[in-house]
């Protein structure tokens, strides 16, 4: 069975980061690129950008351009996103998501992890 | 930007009818099209790529068509479990991975 298992709930102070992981399984880890979603409450979903799990290339929308860092550890098939400069509008629920095709980032996402909520409070 | 629009936003239901959802996008595209289904508290489920075919399991009770700007998200006989949230998503040109602002079924 193919699987993406994200870290748990995480509450942050504005003005931080958020370190959220998404961990696969049932796959070839290093033949895929993930992408990150997230979600704010009541609203649609947010591209954010996208990781090669094999080079660890990066794209990323520009919204998030200077601060977000996608990052990968091959040798535990661990794929991270991290966000900085944290603001109240950043609360949502963040998800990775695997690419359909091989070796592609231009593919539908088939695969999905559970969601990671993060909150941004005071 | 390619735009993707969704309608209706919210569409009122009955179990067992034919259900037609609408993604337009503001510029020609290549097909590169996705249908997702999300329910209440879950990750979205992807149905549809490349505008017209089934993902893995996917009931044939759903089905895309479309081309050019125009695509349509059709549910044969709607199902209790089918009334969610679906969006549309162009995985294609820049920036790509654009999502419609969704259409939600809810129980007419």
């Amino acid at each position: 069975q193919v699987y993406l298992v994200q870290s748990g709930p995480d509450v942050k102070k504005p003005g931080a980061s958020v370190e959220v992981s998404c961990k696969a399984s049932g796959f070839t880890f290093t033949g895929y690129y993930i992408h990150w979603v997230r979600q704010a409450p009541g609203q649609g979903l947010e591209w954010m950008g996208w990781i090669n799990l094999n080079s660890g290339v990066t794209q990323y929308a520009q919204t998030f351009e200077g601060r977000v860092t996608m990052s990968r550890d091959a040798s535990i098939s661990t794929t991270y996103m991290e966000l900085s400069r944290l603001t109240s509008d950043d609360t949502a629920v963040y998800f990775c998501a695997r690419v359909h095709l091989w070796q592609t980032p231009t593919d539908a996402f088939d695969i999905w992890g559970q969601g990671t909520e993060v909150t941004v409070s005071s | 930007e390619i735009v993707m629009t969704q309608s209706p936003a919210t569409l009122p239901v009955s179990p067992g009818e034919r259900v037609t959802l609408s993604c337009r996008a503001s510029q020609s595209v290549a097909g590169k099209l996705a249908w997702y289904q999300q329910r209440p508290r879950q990750a979205p489920r992807l149905l549809i790529y490349g505008a017209s075919t089934r993902a893995t399991g996917v009931p044939a009770r759903f089905s895309g068509s479309g081309s050019g700007t125009e695509f349509t998200l059709t549910i044969s006989s709607l199902q209790s479990e089918d009334f969610a949230v679906y969006y549309c998503q162009l995985y294609d040109h820049w920036p790509p991975f654009t999502f419609g602002q969704g259409t939600r079924l809810e129980i007419k």
